[in-house]
């Protein structure tokens, strides 16, 4: 039963240009949703994250949009760049909860 | 470091023998978090201690698994007789609050069971 979905394994964007990563999740009781980043041998790293009372958050070049009545939320990225190839991973948690959901992730390979 | 450090990097173990992996969180941070990452899924989460409250131990996958935090900081997770399906990536995570909100990962330990 997965709670959180992220149905695209990769993603390939030219250098530049938006990268768009796409999550699902169906808990309606998620209240708080993040986005890492997670480079080979290392630690997933937190990148950006929104309350459900939010419908866009952005950092720099990062902005998540959450569609609570769709259930979706996305991760944009503009410009991308290389340094950005990474596996993204969206993570939920619920009112409360103590611990994270995980989706499966996706792989993003920025060329240059 | 002021990271989250975690030990071995790597293990090969042979099925059946148990193994420890060793975590040690960020100073300060009162929350620790074991995960697991299979190889082609998301990460998993296995158990979780706050301060001197009794662990939420709902992620374990079966009674093999056990885990222990000693003084509120090093936590070790402990697998006894191995299984081929143990195979995975160990990740521990630590934070300053509870309710899920940014948590800092460590480099994680690939056990593998041979």
């Amino acid at each position: 039963d997965q709670q959180v979905k992220q149905n695209s394994p990769s993603l390939s964007v030219q250098e530049g240009r938006i990268s768009i990563l796409n999550c699902d999740y169906t808990n309606s009781m998620f209240d708080y949703f993040l986005w890492y980043k997670k480079y080979p041998a290392e630690g997933p790293t937190f990148l950006i994250s929104i309350s459900s009372i939010k419908d866009k958050n952005e950092d720099g070049r990062f902005t998540v949009f959450l569609n609570k009545s769709a259930k979706h939320l996305s991760l944009h990225i503009v410009p991308s760049q290389p340094g950005d190839s990474a596996v993204y991973f969206c993570a939920a948690s619920a009112i409360g909860g103590n611990k994270l959901v995980f989706g499966a992730g996706t792989i993003l390979r920025v060329k240059s | 470091g002021a990271g989250v450090s975690q030990s071995p990097s790597n293990k090969v173990t042979e099925k059946g023998k148990d193994v420890e992996l060793r975590c040690d969180p960020i100073s300060g941070h009162t929350a620790l978090y074991w995960y697991r990452q299979s190889l082609g899924q998301g990460l998993e989460f296995l158990i979780y201690f706050q301060g001197n409250s009794a662990p939420d131990k709902s992620g374990l996958p079966s009674d093999r698994f056990s885990a222990e935090r000693t003084g509120g900081s090093v936590s070790t997770l402990t697998i006894q007789r191995t299984q081929q399906e143990d195979s995975a990536v160990y990740l521990c995570a630590s934070s300053t609050s509870t309710g899920g909100y940014e948590q800092y990962f460590g480099p994680g330990t690939r056990l593998t069971v041979t």
